[in-house]
């Protein structure tokens, strides 16, 4: 099946500083993908979908200039914390669809990031 | 909330029983999909059933679909201690084919041996 992989899977950062996660698809071009955060015990909530070559969408109440989406390639998604804070610590995960008209996401293990 | 409901938010059973998690939602949907996340981790692709389909199976697993009523189940026959994780509901809106997922709030599911 599909492979999406996720770097890093883990991230401890300082408040105040910018960590870039990376998404991509490995044996499939990802025409979009999708970027999820999950709080502990609590389901995945949209942030944004990104389309290679255009800006991303993001949903009502995410910041787009706290957090910076760019879908550079076929292959790669990379979501940017900016001047990160506590509460920004989760689980962020990606998700990616192939152009073959299939349905389904296929999901990355996501990244844990704190933020102290 | 745009999500959708599942329940229970948690069950617990023993090995070799049963296990339903059911989901309901609001809005006309493409199809529904579930998945399980192990914790900590990714998530993994159950199965999918379209609008227009009423029940599907995959081994163990049994998902129907009422789309009058707006919910769907998820049957876990003969669970194991293996099926302990978090199972998720999700649906596709919209008329495109992978367009953007709604999850539900998720069971969380626990088989004791």
């Amino acid at each position: 099946g599909a492979v999406v992989s996720q770097h890093p899977s883990r991230v401890i950062c300082k408040s105040g500083t910018s960590v870039k996660i990376e998404c991509r698809s490995l044996d499939f071009q990802a025409t979009t993908m999708f970027w999820y955060r999950q709080f502990p015990k609590k389901s995945l909530m949209l942030m944004a979908t990104s389309n290679e070559g255009s800006k991303a969408t993001y949903e009502q109440g995410v910041e787009k200039d706290k957090f910076l989406i760019n879908h550079a390639s076929l292959t790669l998604s990379t979501l940017t914390v900016t001047s990160a804070h506590p509460e920004d610590s989760s689980f962020y995960i990606c998700s990616a669809v192939g152009g073959t008209g299939s349905y389904e996401q296929y999901f990355g293990p996501g990244t844990r990031l704190t933020v102290t | 909330s745009q999500q959708g409901e599942e329940d229970p938010q948690a069950l617990s059973i023993q090995e070799g029983e049963n296990a339903t998690m059911n989901c309901s939602y609001k809005t006309s949907i493409n199809n529904l999909q579930w998945y399980r996340q192990n914790s900590g981790r990714g998530l993994v692709h159950l199965i999918l059933i379209r609008s227009n389909e009423r029940e599907k199976h995959s081994g163990r697993l049994r998902v129907t679909l009422d789309t009058s009523k707006k919910s769907s189940s998820l049957l876990i026959t003969a669970s194991r201690a293996a099926d302990t994780a978090s199972y998720f509901c999700a649906r596709l809106e919209g008329r495109t084919s992978y367009g953007k997922l709604t999850f539900g709030q998720g069971t969380i599911l626990t088989v004791h041996p």
